[in-house]
């Protein structure tokens, strides 16, 4: 079992409100990642991280926002929730180099009315 | 660029017969090739990866894959499959030339063992 953590699992939360996901893992982990997942499941990368203070954005574009002030910890947040932003968001972490796999979390289920 | 393909939605299998998953890919370098299974309102599992080396890769559950350079495949395989094995499976790619900053996933298969 991989030591990564996201809260909350499920929100249903209406339109303008603030979020906040939680992202934790105890590994160690340099690099974290946030994917989207659409309900066709494909994954989208939205936000990376490479270290403490270090923060780029993905491929896909995203109205959220990423902060990394701690190795462990990579919270992402929205300002104000739409309904177009329903979605499953997804944590990783990894070691740093390019053969490195991905250690995910369980996910975050937004729903957004 | 990289890119990374499952040209099936969908496979269904019965259980105890052998299974496929197929993946192709393109990268300009040598490619870095992982698989992935995400079961229902999960985050995804690393099975296996191939970096360099013997080109049929054993992971986690049973399962291998067979890296082919010259069709630029990595079909995800198992011997015998189980009702268990149902979920969704992605194939992934990085360049090892450093072209690309992160992994590409490729649209995932759901994989359905029938009883």
């Amino acid at each position: 079992e991989a030591d990564i953590y996201q809260t909350p699992r499920y929100l249903v939360i209406g339109t303008g409100k603030k979020i906040t996901l939680e992202c934790s893992q105890t590994m160690g982990h340099d690099k974290m990642y946030w994917y989207q997942q659409d309900p066709g499941m494909e994954l989208h990368l939205i936000h990376y991280s490479y270290g403490v203070n270090s923060t780029e954005k993905g491929d896909l574009s995203s109205e959220s926002t990423v902060s990394r002030i701690r190795t462990e910890h990579f919270p992402l947040t929205l300002e104000s929730a739409r309904p177009s932003h329903t979605s499953q968001y997804l944590c990783a972490s990894s070691d740093p180099g390019d053969a490195r796999e991905l250690f995910f979390g369980e996910g975050s289920r937004l729903t957004v009315l | 660029a990289q890119s990374v393909a499952q040209p099936e939605d969908q496979v269904n299998v019965a259980e105890g017969n052998p299974l496929t998953v197929k993946c192709t890919y393109s990268v300009s370098g040598n490619p870095y090739l992982f698989w992935y299974v995400q079961y229902p309102n999960r985050g995804l599992q690393f099975l296996l990866k191939y970096i360099t080396g013997d080109n049929l890769v054993k992971g986690s559950y049973g399962f291998e894959a067979e890296f082919n350079k010259s069709q630029t495949s990595f079909h995800l395989k198992k011997p015998s499959a189980l009702v268990s094995d149902s979920a969704l499976y992605f194939c992934a790619v990085r360049d090892s030339s450093g072209s690309a900053r992160q992994l590409t996933f490729g649209s995932g298969t759901q994989l359905t063992v029938l009883p």
